[in-house]
């Protein structure tokens, strides 16, 4: 069966450009999760959805970064104005239900960078 | 409070050796603590999880040692292989409600032949 898939696998704009990443997560998941991982560094968390509603936003750095999933399946990420310090890999995760102790399946993320 | 520990940074370990990474954390309400693995270009997959009711949890040539008192993990990965090159990530949260996954910086091992 299909994994998550994240597009693009890579994505490079010059600062102050706005930037979308696509992530697709496994069918009937319903949490989906967001991370950035910067080079020599564990996963950060950024954002967790259960549905279409965010029900964790409290790791995304600054109001540039915003996250939606209008139908409660594919989710979008979007920074405005990207700064150098955006660059890293965004990973998406999705799993079957909202638990810590559900495995989350992850992306193989979308490496960006900001020039 | 939330930050999970993990030693070494890198590892070298000779095919059919043990290798050994080490994990720490602070918040004692974490009860639910995955390793990941994770290749060059690809995302991180669920290696093996222990819950702090067991102090050991073992699959294949993979051994989890959980020690609550001292808020410290371990994975051992016996007779190492090259196929285990990769980056390994400790991890905690909290399995009773949703939480937020805090992973560990990561060890970067290389099994040489």
């Amino acid at each position: 069966g299909a994994g998550v898939s994240q597009t693009p696998s890579n994505k490079v704009t010059e600062k102050g450009k706005y930037v979308e990443l696509r992530c697709d997560p496994i069918s009937g998941h319903t949490a989906l999760y967001w991370y950035r991982q910067s080079l020599g560094q564990g996963p950060e968390f950024l954002i967790y959805f259960q549905g279409t509603g965010a029900a964790d936003d409290s790791g995304l750095p600054n109001d540039r970064f915003f996250a939606v999933r209008p139908e409660g399946s594919v989710s979008t990420l979007k920074i405005q104005r990207t700064e150098r310090g955006d660059s890293a890999v965004y990973l998406c995760a999705s799993s079957p239900l909202a638990m810590a102790g559900n495995e989350q399946f992850f992306g193989p993320g979308t490496r960006l960078t900001v020039l | 409070q939330q930050q999970v520990k993990q030693s070494p940074q890198s590892l070298i370990v000779q095919k059919g050796g043990i290798s050994i990474i080490n994990c720490a954390y602070e918040n004692t309400a974490f009860d639910y603590f995955p390793w990941y693995q994770q290749f060059p270009g690809k995302g991180p997959a669920l290696l093996i999880a222990i819950r702090p009711d067991v102090s050991e949890k073992k699959e294949g040539r993979f051994t989890i040692s959980f020690n609550k008192s001292a808020k410290q993990f371990s994975l051992h990965i016996m007779d190492s292989q090259p196929g285990d090159s990769a980056t390994y990530f400790c991890a905690a949260s909290r399995q009773t409600s949703y939480d937020k996954v805090i992973f560990g910086p990561g060890t970067s091992l290389s099994v040489i032949p």
